[in-house]
């Protein structure tokens, strides 16, 4: 067990639809990040935040939202879902910016029909 | 942006056998992790391993910042080593934070 939750862990809905995965780091852990995964492709990274600030993006669409709460735990919001969306959606969380290891929860498995 | 590129794309294994997966990075690192994806598809950290040399088990990594490549032996293989190997690295963003960016993988396969 990483210690990063993710919820829900599977997700079926349909196209146009608008979902929220949620994830809640590590205790103590101040940076998430969401990378998303489609079926056998590499990690592509999407978003970052540190400490509630947005702090770097990826290649994240502009229908994709996140944010960080102030209890540290973070939203991605996804809109007018496409089937390109459908993916394996993981959270990470380390413990500052830079320089510390990133531990990745279990994922959340999208499939949008 | 930094390029990490990892080898071999895949490999098949005798249970039994030993193997080194090679990850190589186009700028220097200071913040390297190897992971494993299981067939579930969960990311298991392996080692976080900047430089030097980490021994887990039947894992070991070696990773050597200067010459930008990092090695993961894994010794004796089991059906249970199979997946995807993951190495990732850090790429500065504008804001100098860093954030990982993973290689293509090494899909293992180890047959009984």
């Amino acid at each position: 067990d990483s210690g990063v939750t993710q919820t829900p862990k599977h997700l079926i809905t349909a196209t146009g639809q608008r979902v929220t995965l949620r994830c809640s780091p590590r205790s103590g852990d101040l940076s998430v990040y969401w990378y998303q995964q489609s079926l056998d492709q590499g990690l592509q990274f999407l978003i970052q935040y540190y400490n509630g600030e947005e702090r770097a993006k990826g290649n994240i669409l502009e229908r994709f939202s996140a944010q960080q709460f102030p209890d540290l735990h973070s939203e991605l919001n996804l809109s007018s879902l496409e089937l390109g969306d459908s993916a394996l959606y993981f959270c990470a969380s380390s413990r500052d910016r830079r320089n510390t290891e990133a531990f990745f929860g279990q994922g959340t498995r999208l499939t949008v029909v | 942006g930094i390029q990490v590129e990892q080898s071999p794309p895949d490999l098949i294994l005798q249970e039994g056998a030993n193997s080194t997966l090679r990850c190589n990075f186009s700028d220097s690192v200071n913040n390297l992790q190897w992971f494993h994806q299981n067939p579930w598809g969960q990311l298991i950290n392996l080692f976080y391993i900047p430089s030097g040399t980490k021994q887990n088990g039947r894992l070991s990594a070696t990773t050597v910042a200067t010459e930008r490549y990092s090695l993961l032996y894994i010794s004796s293989s089991q059906t249970t080593d199979s997946g995807v190997y993951f190495c990732a690295g850090p790429l500065i963003s504008n804001f100098g934070n860093e954030k990982l960016t993973f290689g293509t993988g090494t899909r293992l396969t180890i047959i009984p």
